[in-house]
């Protein structure tokens, strides 16, 4: 899988947009972009992931550029209930199962949002 | 709808005792199993993962192993703890059928 670079952490004001960066500029054509997020002491959360083109659900909004090589996670409307860690992950969607779909995290970026 | 628990949440374990953690997942069946340990301050790292009964891999040599009994069922193991075991663990799923994997609640491990 293709490693993934993250800022360690930033800040974000309460009810503004968060505009989280990842950089996964050896990603290959196969491989799709997911981004978790891990509250304090609990398991990691899903939050989105897209292949190629733009997605978006009721948690977040996914940006990823035309080549590939970089993505950004968009919440919305931030609460201080979206203050976490939050993983940028890059993995193959192949349903191969000797392939057993492994998952590889970074560090993360910690997000802290203020009232 | 599928869930998965594991357990249990907390424990405290004397340097050469023995481990077990035990992960089950509901809802779903035939899906891959995975057990990560997330050290303090540190990102996640695969253990084990395993895609059907009996048939587990490991990711880096340690002191730990997994095994799985049933479909949907995944132990960690381990006959004599020592002290860098200490962490969190998480177990997780996916169906093959998707691509997502979903994690549960994690279990801390102190061994002192």
């Amino acid at each position: 899988d293709a490693k993934t670079t993250q800022p360690p952490s930033m800040d974000c004001a309460e009810g503004r947009a968060a505009n989280l960066p990842c950089n996964h500029s050896t990603i290959s054509g196969n491989e799709y972009v997911y981004w978790y997020r891990q509250i304090h002491s609990q398991g990691p959360q899903y939050i989105i992931h897209g292949l190629k083109n733009n997605e978006t659900n009721e948690m977040a909004s996914l940006i990823i550029t035309e080549d590939r090589k970089s993505s950004t996670l968009i919440l919305p409307h931030a609460t201080l209930r979206d203050t976490a860690v939050y993983y940028c992950i890059v993995r193959v969607g192949s349903m191969i199962k000797a392939a057993g779909n492994k998952l590889t995290f970074g560090g993360g970026t910690r997000v802290l949002v203020k009232p | 709808s599928q869930t998965i628990h594991q357990w249990p949440a907390t424990l405290v374990q004397p340097v050469g005792s023995p481990l077990s953690l035990e992960c089950t997942v509901e809802g779903t069946s035939n899906p891959n199993l995975y057990w990560y340990r997330q050290a303090a301050g540190r990102g996640l790292q695969l253990l084990f993962y395993s895609v059907g009964i009996g048939q587990i891999s490991s990711e880096v040599p340690q002191n730990l192993s997994a095994s799985r009994p049933q479909d949907r069922q995944f132990i960690l193991s381990s006959k004599k703890l020592l002290l860098s075991d200490s962490g969190f663990y998480l177990c997780a799923w996916d169906n093959r059928r998707g691509n997502t994997i979903y994690f549960g609640e994690g279990s801390w491990l102190t061994v002192v």
